[in-house]
């Protein structure tokens, strides 16, 4: 199984600022790759697939990027709505496999 | 697109429990279907998932052999049967919308599963 580690586990920050969230496979993965945003209470979110595209209705301060191995969602602009946890899901082979969650507070 | 997932609820430990979510607003019969937990305070761990004809299924190691993925076409609705279950299977179970590639665009709610006795 492919485990996936994301780092940090929880993230301070203010408003307006850049939050970089990594997300490490442990296979070759090339860009299969989503990041998912949760709220408590709700259901998450998808925010990027295929390591780089935004989903649609997602706002563009959010981006992501890597292959590989190594993946990096950033949020460009921290905004008010985007305290959250925050999950990466290798896509390439099954089981498929989500990151242990970085909680952006 | 709205998936609505029911039947959750408090059963034992070494008892059973079905699963059903109920889809509506696209193409149900075109998308792959998965279902995904969390268990209380912890991440989210996917658990099976089946191809748009239901001729395709696969488990997590976790639940392979206890649980049973399966779909209605006709009525847009998957189910997941649970036997066997255990304390660690107490957890908000999901249903989601495959967009392509594994990626899951929608999701339910959630229903809770408590296993306690």
């Amino acid at each position: 199984d492919i485990q996936v580690t994301q780092s940090p586990s929880s993230v301070s920050a203010s408003i307006g600022d850049r939050v970089t969230i990594t997300c490490r496979a442990s296979q070759f993965i090339g860009s299969f790759l989503a990041w998912y945003q949760q709220k408590p209470g709700k259901a998450p979110k998808l925010l990027i697939y295929g390591a780089s595209n935004l989903q649609s209705g997602v706002p563009s301060r959010f981006s992501g990027s890597g292959y590989g191995t190594d993946f990096t969602l950033t949020i460009s602009s921290l905004q008010p709505e985007d305290f959250a946890t925050y999950y990466c899901q290798q896509a390439n082979s099954d089981p498929l496999t989500f990151g242990g969650g970085t909680k952006v507070e | 697109v709205n998936l609505e997932e029911a039947g959750g609820g408090l059963v034992k430990p070494g008892g059973s429990l079905r699963l059903s979510c109920a889809a509506s607003g696209f193409t149900f019969r075109d998308y792959y279907m998965a279902w995904i937990r969390q268990a209380p305070g912890k991440g989210l761990e996917w658990l099976s998932y089946i191809s748009s004809s239901g001729s395709t299924k696969y488990y997590a190691a976790s639940v392979k052999g206890r649980f049973t993925i399966s779909r209605d076409n006709a009525n847009n609705s998957i189910h997941l049967q649970m036997n066997s279950l255990t304390a660690d299977d107490t957890a908000v179970y999901y249903c989601a919308k495959d967009r392509g590639g594994n990626n899951y665009d929608y999701w339910g709610q959630g229903t809770v599963v408590t296993v306690s006795s």
